[in-house]
């Protein structure tokens, strides 16, 4: 079954606690891309990668790393979580970048920071 | 730069149509997109746009768009209680080629028995 799997599914953590959340996808796209969700503000996009090696910051970057070293992985770093950084997280993938891409989610990690 | 617009919240009962509104900003040709997100879950997209059409319609779902108003719509005909969800209608953003989808607040549907 064509997906995108991220996990945890949930996370509590405590303020400065390096943590990885995972995310794969088995469609071999290139395209991989990091949102958080938050409360009357809809999906912002935090990172994003056209390809292998290739990463590039979205609008909310700070406090995050993302790697790429395989084609089906894109996990995302938080080396030191902050309290403001609780929130939904999701993974998307597409076969391109392009607008007629369609980007394909996954179920999402709720993470909480104390 | 590009924005996307929603109202927060609607409430309809079992049966009624429901209209979601979303108002947008970047000019260029785009694809415009529904998403649904149920509690607890992912999104999945509904229906999709293009910005050169003016209506798109998938069984209950009807797409409408106004061009000139930058404003799209979401009809939900006969609406069920299992259509209690989040909406967020979402374009597709063209500048720097980021494959970056913009996304409204979203929209609560609340269905009424």
């Amino acid at each position: 079954e064509a997906q995108v799997t991220q996990n945890p599914r949930y996370l509590i953590t405590v303020t400065g606690k390096k943590l990885t959340v995972t995310c794969s996808q088995n469609m071999n796209h290139e395209y991989m891309s990091w949102y958080r969700q938050d409360p009357g503000l809809g999906l912002r996009q935090i990172y994003y990668s056209m390809n292998v090696e290739v990463t590039d910051k979205g609008d909310v970057p700070e406090g995050y790393k993302v790697s790429r070293k395989e084609k089906r992985n894109f996990p995302l770093i938080l080396e030191s979580p902050s309290p403001n950084q609780t929130s939904l997280y999701f993974c998307a993938s597409s076969f391109g970048s392009g607008i007629y891409n369609e980007q394909f989610f996954g179920p999402g990690t709720r993470l909480t920071v104390l | 730069g590009e924005d996307v617009e929603q109202s927060l919240f609607l409430s309809v009962r079992e049966g009624d149509s429901s209209v979601i509104n979303c108002t947008y900003t970047d000019s260029s040709s785009t694809y415009l997109y529904w998403y649904k997100q149920e509690p607890g879950a992912g999104l999945q997209l509904l229906t999709y746009i293009f910005s050169n059409m003016d209506m798109k319609q998938d069984q209950r779902l009807t797409v409408l768009l106004n061009k000139k108003d930058k404003h799209l719509s979401l009809r939900i005909a006969d609406t069920q209680t299992g259509d209690s969800a989040i909406y967020f209608c979402a374009e597709k953003c063209r500048s720097g080629n980021t494959g970056k989808l913009i996304f409204g607040q979203g929209t609560t549907l609340q269905v009424k028995p």
